[in-house]
């Protein structure tokens, strides 16, 4: 079964600056992986998601994703954040032809003034 | 709009109540399902549903009940709350059918906490 590491649960940095948010992901064959966003009080909202083609795939709200068959990994970035980022994170990944999907612990990120 | 209702938000009840917590989409998605979240943990699915009176348990265990009566309705009851109840339930949809992606559509949440 596939599974899903988040490798930080809380990441802080200032307003403007660049961040990354790291996913590892398990799986014996061909995945969908996605990123969800989680505002306080409120449900998981999708990013972006990559199902195949181009590795580098864009997201809403200037965040984008590259994925890395080679390091089965899904690493979410943004080149300047806003306060308004601050959220909590999710990666998940779903095996094609399979309605399950797996998510990862999240990543809490804190943006500061 | 198209979108996933949950009601009530937020919800503090007494050991031993039953409760139903309220799920709705107007998606037409077939696949709907119940997650409980806990701060700091992944999402665990804890009932999903393919169709109209199908149900099926999740990887969590859980004292919780689903039905599935209309396509577009899926409430989740507790037949007698207790603390360890105490968590935020996610209903989400889906699509089933050939060639979809799965992506999910989440809800946004009952927080519940049984004193």
């Amino acid at each position: 079964a596939q599974s899903v590491t988040q490798l930080d649960s809380q990441v802080p940095v200032f307003e403007e600056a660049p961040v990354e948010l790291r996913c590892n992901y398990s799986s014996s064959v061909s995945v969908y992986l996605f990123w969800y966003v989680q505002y306080p009080n409120q449900g998981l909202q999708l990013l972006l998601k990559y199902l195949s083609g181009s590795t580098l795939v864009k997201g809403i709200n200037g965040f984008e994703a590259e994925f890395n068959k080679s390091q089965t990994s899904f690493h979410l970035r943004k080149p300047s954040v806003h306060i308004s980022d601050t959220a909590e994170y999710f990666c998940a990944v779903s095996v094609s032809g399979n309605n399950d999907m797996r998510f990862g612990a999240g990543t809490r990120l804190t943006v500061k003034p | 709009e198209a979108d996933i209702y949950q009601t009530p938000r937020y919800l503090v009840i007494g050991t031993g109540k039953k409760i139903t917590l309220e799920c709705s989409q107007t998606m037409g998605h077939d696949k709907m399902y119940w997650y409980q979240q806990d701060p700091g943990m992944e999402l665990h699915l804890i009932h999903y549903s393919y169709g109209v009176n199908s149900t099926e348990k999740g990887d969590l265990s859980s004292e919780s009940t689903v039905s599935r009566i209309r396509t577009e309705h899926f409430p989740l009851t507790l037949e007698s709350a207790r603390p360890s109840h105490t968590s935020q339930y996610l209903c989400a949809s889906s699509e089933w059918a050939s060639g979809s992606t799965y992506e999910q559509y989440f809800g946004p949440g009952t927080r519940l906490t049984v004193t």
